[in-house]
């Protein structure tokens, strides 16, 4: 069955460390998989996927298929990173735009 | 305004109620989908629809119904609310096509709030 695993509910850090929000995926086929933020008092909205192999806000994510994982990576935490996080893996193939999302962990950057 | 807009953004109601929650959109977006976020769970897809005349149950719809009345509005009922559905919904919207703004491309609501006591 096709899950996401967000194993840290909170992860909370100081201003200027690395952070890294660790998400594991099952799936058989090839994964297609986002990060989502949510800002306290915005919407949740997409941070990045990894076809686009872009570098949003100074946040990074790397597929592995080996260890099937898609950790989201900054080099240094500003406090405005603090938000809930979710890592999300397409259902099934294609353009279906269903979304199975991990359980979310927030981060907490601390001055 | 808002591109994807939740009525209402709170409301409690009693066991046995019969709830709607509606979203509408000015995305001139096709797809149209209903999530619940619960604490711990993540999100999880309750209904979808593709078009106006196309609906489609996702990993929770038991206890749910929608309606796409139109192509930007779709709302989530709940014909006899029980507290276990106590949780925030949001309504999201994508385009159907493939690249950066395609069909895997999310746009959330805000959210609506619901308590069933």
């Amino acid at each position: 069955a096709q899950r996401v695993t967000q194993p840290e509910k909170l992860l909370s850090v100081f201003k200027g460390a690395p952070v890294e929000l660790k998400c594991n995926y099952s799936y058989s086929g090839s994964p297609e998989l986002f990060w989502y933020v949510q800002y306290s008092r915005q919407r949740l909205q997409l941070l990045l996927r990894h076809i686009s192999r872009e570098s949003i806000k100074g946040f990074t994510a790397d597929l592995n298929k080996g260890e099937t994982s898609f950790h989201l990576k900054k080099p240094f935490a500003q406090e405005e990173d603090s938000a809930m996080y979710y890592c999300a893996l397409i259902r099934g193939s294609g353009n279906t735009g269903k979304l199975i999302f991990g359980q979310g962990t927030t981060l907490q950057v601390k001055p | 305004d808002a591109d994807v807009t939740q009525t209402p953004r709170n409301r409690i109601t009693k066991t046995g109620k019969r709830i709607m929650l509606e979203c509408s959109q000015t995305k001139g977006h096709d797809r149209m989908y209903w999530y619940r976020q619960d604490p711990g769970l993540g999100l999880r897809l309750i209904y979808y629809s593709f078009d106006v005349k196309d609906i489609n149950k996702g990993e929770i719809s038991d206890g749910y119904s929608v309606s796409r009345q139109a192509q930007a509005k779709f709302s989530l009922s709940l014909e006899s609310a029980i507290p276990n559905q106590t949780a925030l919904y949001f309504c999201a919207t994508s385009d159907s096509g493939t690249g950066g703004s395609g069909a895997n491309v999310l746009t959330f609501g805000a959210g609506s709030r619901l308590t069933v006591l």
